[in-house]
């Protein structure tokens, strides 16, 4: 199975700030990547995916990039909003898996 | 509006059945994949299962392979997971979601349903 291995687990920014949140595959997936965005008591939302575009209707603060096994979720401008756990799935090779998330929180 | 709801979910005691249904609709269901994913608490999400537009392929993640079965009825716009020989590790909330694209199973998961918890404990 493809080990999807997030850093950091838990990310202290402040509002403003830019947020680099990084996701390594243990084979490539090529650009069979996607983002999600989970807030408490909710599903996931999908932001981003074959890497690097953006779902509709989500905020271009977000931007995803990589290939093969280097992976990053950017938030330009951090916003009180934002506020969650991310995710990474690769959706390159059965079965599909997901990093283990990271949790953005306010410093 | 794409819209996905669960039900299905409970209390059941480990070695015990339960079968989840998804209701579908907003969307020509039969020109995409669906998927079960789960999420157990205190964990990340874990994928469990795929069907293909048409039903005729289905993908499984080892832990459940043998025990558990997907379907969809195009018909009436829903998708299934019978879910047998439950275990207390299989406890988590269980969610339904559509594949991005039409008619490829490379793809992210859009939309997620609200999910139903199970619950496998004696």
């Amino acid at each position: 199975d493809i080990q999807m291995t997030q850093s950091p687990s838990t990310l202290y920014a402040s509002i403003g700030d830019r947020v680099t949140i990084t996701c390594r595959a243990s084979q490539s997936v090529n650009s069979w990547l996607a983002w999600y965005q989970q807030k408490p008591g909710k599903a996931p939302k999908l932001l981003i995916y074959k890497a690097s575009n953006l779902e509709g209707g989500v905020s271009s603060r977000f931007s995803g990039s990589g290939s093969g096994t280097e992976f990053t979720l950017t938030i330009s401008s951090l916003q009180p909003e934002d506020l969650a756990i991310y995710y990474c799935q690769q959706f390159n090779t059965f079965p599909l898996t997901f990093g283990g998330g990271t949790k953005v929180e306010i410093k | 509006e794409v819209q996905l709801v669960e039900s299905g979910g409970g209390l059941v005691q480990p070695g015990g059945s339960l079968r989840l249904s998804c209701a579908a609709s907003g969307f020509t269901f039969d020109n995409y994949p669906m998927n079960w994913v789960r999420h157990p608490p205190g964990k990340g999400p874990e994928w469990v299962s795929l069907i293909t537009a048409t039903g005729a392929g289905t993908h499984y993640r080892h832990s459940v392979r043998g025990r558990f079965i997907i379907s969809r009825d195009n018909s009436k716009n829903k998708l299934y997971l019978q879910m047998n020989s439950l275990r207390v590790e299989d406890t988590a909330v269980y969610y339904c979601a559509k594949g991005k694209e039409e008619s490829t199973m490379r793809s992210a998961f859009d939309p997620w349903g609200q999910g139903t918890l199970v619950t496998v404990s004696s």
